[in-house]
């Protein structure tokens, strides 16, 4: 299937500063990025759809400005948690879907905010 | 009502036991469904796609039933690899897909 990096694959950050996560397809283009928030033994929660060029949609109960996405490119997508605070800390999961209607996961990214 | 419900499980059955998860829709524009396989603290990894009655990979066999809405995951054989939580998930096209919460099996030696 197709490949989905997720970078970094874990990170752990003061409270108070921001974290960058970046999420790539690697042998498609992405029309469409989501990102995912997952916390333990919970299920999947959708924060945002991202098309490339457009500014991202976010779900009920996400803040825009908190969790910031940029789709610059259609292998590129990246969320920016700013100010981050304990209640962050989450899985942190890309999924990129190309011209078939099939979705890809990245990784992950563990987030931890001390 | 959510859009995509599963029974959680958990399914803890012997190595070799053939099972099933049923997974039912709400929304009568979804045109495609998968089901995606989840492992303890990992992402979540396509599995099979279901785009008409159904389709068979190996030990698995996915049936989709568009007139009681429900798409169904059979596994045969279980191996201890097996164990997972399994989600289904619905595609309407131009939206987000809807997953379900999932639904765990744990195969047992």
């Amino acid at each position: 299937g197709a490949v989905v990096s997720q970078h970094p694959s874990w990170v752990i950050c003061k409270s108070g500063t921001s974290v960058k996560i970046e999420c790539r397809s690697l042998d498609f283009q992405a029309t469409t990025m989501f990102w995912y928030r997952q916390f333990p033994k919970q299920s999947l929660m959708l924060m945002a759809t991202s098309n490339e060029g457009s500014k991202a949609t976010y779900e009920q109960g996400v803040e825009k400005d908190k969790f910031l996405i940029n789709h610059a490119s259609l292998t590129l997508s990246t969320l920016t948690v700013t100010s981050a605070h304990p209640e962050d800390s989450s899985f942190y999961i890309c999924s990129a879907r190309g011209r078939v209607y099939e979705q890809y996961f990245g990784p992950g990214t563990r987030l931890t905010v001390t | 009502r959510k859009e995509v419900e599963q029974d959680p499980g958990p399914f803890n059955v012997p190595e070799g036991a053939t099972v099933a998860f049923n997974c039912t829709y709400s929304n009568s524009a979804s045109q495609s469904f998968f089901w995606y396989r989840q492992d303890c603290r990992k992402e979540p990894k396509l599995l099979m796609s279901v785009y008409s009655s159904g389709n068979e990979d190996g030990r698995f066999t996915a049936q989709l039933n568009r007139a009681s809405q429900y798409i169904s995951l059979l596994i045969r054989d279980s191996k201890l690899s097996d164990s997972a939580t399994y989600l289904c998930v619905s595609d309407s096209g131009n939206t987000p897909l809807v997953f379900g919460k999932g639904t765990r099996l744990s195969v047992i030696a």
